[in-house]
């Protein structure tokens, strides 16, 4: 059981460059969430969907696209990266309301 | 606007003491907490929740309490061991939707 599969691990970008971030869970969860960890900010939401077919901004949506393919995937698109985005980024999902998340391993993403 | 607050970024604790983290929140809405754990280079693991109709639950060393007049939440760890020694993020619920929002996190020290 893989539970939430983030890739990739790691990866570098310039400044303008886009890339997504992919994220599947097994889990038959219905809920799925990005967020991004940066010193001394804790994990702050991106963005989430609360179930298949719906996307809703979290705390810091600028600059991020995501795209719920199905129930099982959860895709964080940066279309131009700035340096700003440089941050270790967690999908997660949970079941419902009054469950516990699930977390990735986390991708770090540097961008120059 | 930080909804949830963890106010203590480090607390370092002898090991065998009674660790105390705690957490405050702004949104009246919340109606499930929760506390992760967190090691480097990992993801976040669920480790107890509590629903607002409870103010406290227990799951063996650990055990959360909530008061929501003041709007408080509190991770006690007895006894404390070792292998403690990580990051702490509590977070928050909103009544009716699946967004989940975290605090700043507590990185916990447990002395030999």
């Amino acid at each position: 059981n893989a539970g939430v599969t983030q890739t990739p691990k790691f990866q570098v970008l310039k400044t303008g460059q886009s890339m997504t971030l992919q994220c599947a869970q097994d889990m038959n969860h219905n809920s799925m969430y990005w967020y991004r960890q940066d010193p001394g900010m804790g994990l702050r939401l991106i963005y989430y969907s609360a179930s298949e077919g719906t996307t809703d901004k979290g705390e810091v949506p600028n600059g991020y696209n995501v795209s719920r393919l199905n129930k099982r995937e959860f895709s964080l698109r940066l279309e131009s990266a700035a340096p700003s985005q440089t941050s270790v980024y967690f999908c997660a999902s949970r079941h419902t309301r009054g469950t516990e998340a699930f977390f990735g391993q986390g991708t770090r993403l540097t961008v120059v | 606007d930080q909804q949830v607050k963890q106010n203590s970024p480090s607390l370092s604790v002898q090991e065998g003491r009674i660790s105390i983290l705690n957490c405050d929140y702004t949104n009246s809405m919340f109606d499930y907490f929760l506390w992760y754990k967190k090691y480097p280079a990992e993801g976040p693991t669920f480790l107890i929740s509590i629903s607002s109709i409870k103010d406290k639950n227990e799951d063996g060393r650990f055990t959360v309490f909530l008061n929501k007049s003041a709007k408080h939440l509190s991770l006690h760890i007895v006894p404390s061991q070792p292998g403690d020694s990580a990051v702490y993020f509590c977070a928050a619920s909103f009544e009716g939707a699946q967004k989940l929002v975290f605090g700043q996190g507590t990185r916990l020290t447990i002395n030999p």
